[in-house]
């Protein structure tokens, strides 16, 4: 167990449709980073969260958009959804320097 | 910019024999991590290894072994006695250790290589 806890684990919805995902991080951990998984795909780095604050993008879409709360956890959230949304979503979290990124289990979306 | 590269997309070795998998990296800083991740079918992502580039011994962890190579920028992990379990995407990964003002910590992925274990 990581300690990173997303939910839902899965999400089926129809295109055009807007949804939230969730992460709770590891106990201590400040920074959170949330990643796309297209089938058979590496990942692809969307967004980082440092103690509330935007720290760093790549390739996010305008139509999808995150913050962080301030008791840490961090939601994304998914616009207009297309067929090629259809993907893994993943969190992460991590401290500072030597401290790896430590995954949730996902949240598997399918946009019909 | 760093840069971390794959070069095998996949990789097969029979049950109980030892393999090796290849990551180099690009980078112009003397201080930094090493990881590799593990992506079995269920398709969580498992730290299975780090390095600190100022440490010169290689990082070990039951049966996985890592050789890193800091003049060559380096970084293979060599798995042995595979098993079944062994199974998955692996992942290699960069991070800065410099202390950034922006915080941004995030890691630099290779392209990952499919490890298959055959019975």
């Amino acid at each position: 167990d990581s300690g990173v806890t997303q939910t839902p684990k899965h999400l089926i919805t129809a295109t055009g449709q807007r949804v939230t995902l969730r992460c709770s991080p590891r106990s201590g951990d400040l920074s959170v980073y949330w990643y796309q998984q297209s089938l058979d795909q590496g990942l692809q780095f969307l967004i980082q969260y440092y103690n509330g604050e935007e720290r760093a993008k790549g390739n996010i879409l305008e139509r999808f958009s995150a913050q962080q709360f301030p008791d840490l956890h961090s939601e994304l959230n998914l616009s207009s959804l297309e067929l090629g949304d259809s993907a893994l979503y993943f969190c992460a979290s991590s401290g500072t320097g030597a401290s790896p990124l430590h995954f949730g289990n996902g949240t598997r979306l399918t946009v019909t | 910019a760093q840069t971390v590269t794959q070069s095998q997309p996949e990789m097969s070795v029979q049950e109980a024999e030892t393999v090796t998998l290849s990551c180099t990296y690009d980078t112009s800083e003397s201080d930094y991590y090493l990881f590799w991740y593990k992506q079995p079918p269920s398709r969580q992502m498992i730290l299975v290894i780090r390095q600190e580039a100022y440490k010169q011994q290689n990082a070990t962890e039951n049966r996985f072994s890592v050789n890193f190579q800091k003049a060559a920028k380096s970084f293979s992990l060599k798995i042995s006695d595979s098993q079944l379990g062994d199974a998955a995407m692996y992942f290699c990964a960069y991070r800065s250790a410099r202390r950034r003002e922006d915080s941004n910590y995030q890691l630099i992925w290779g392209a990952g290589t499919k490890l298959i274990i055959k019975p």
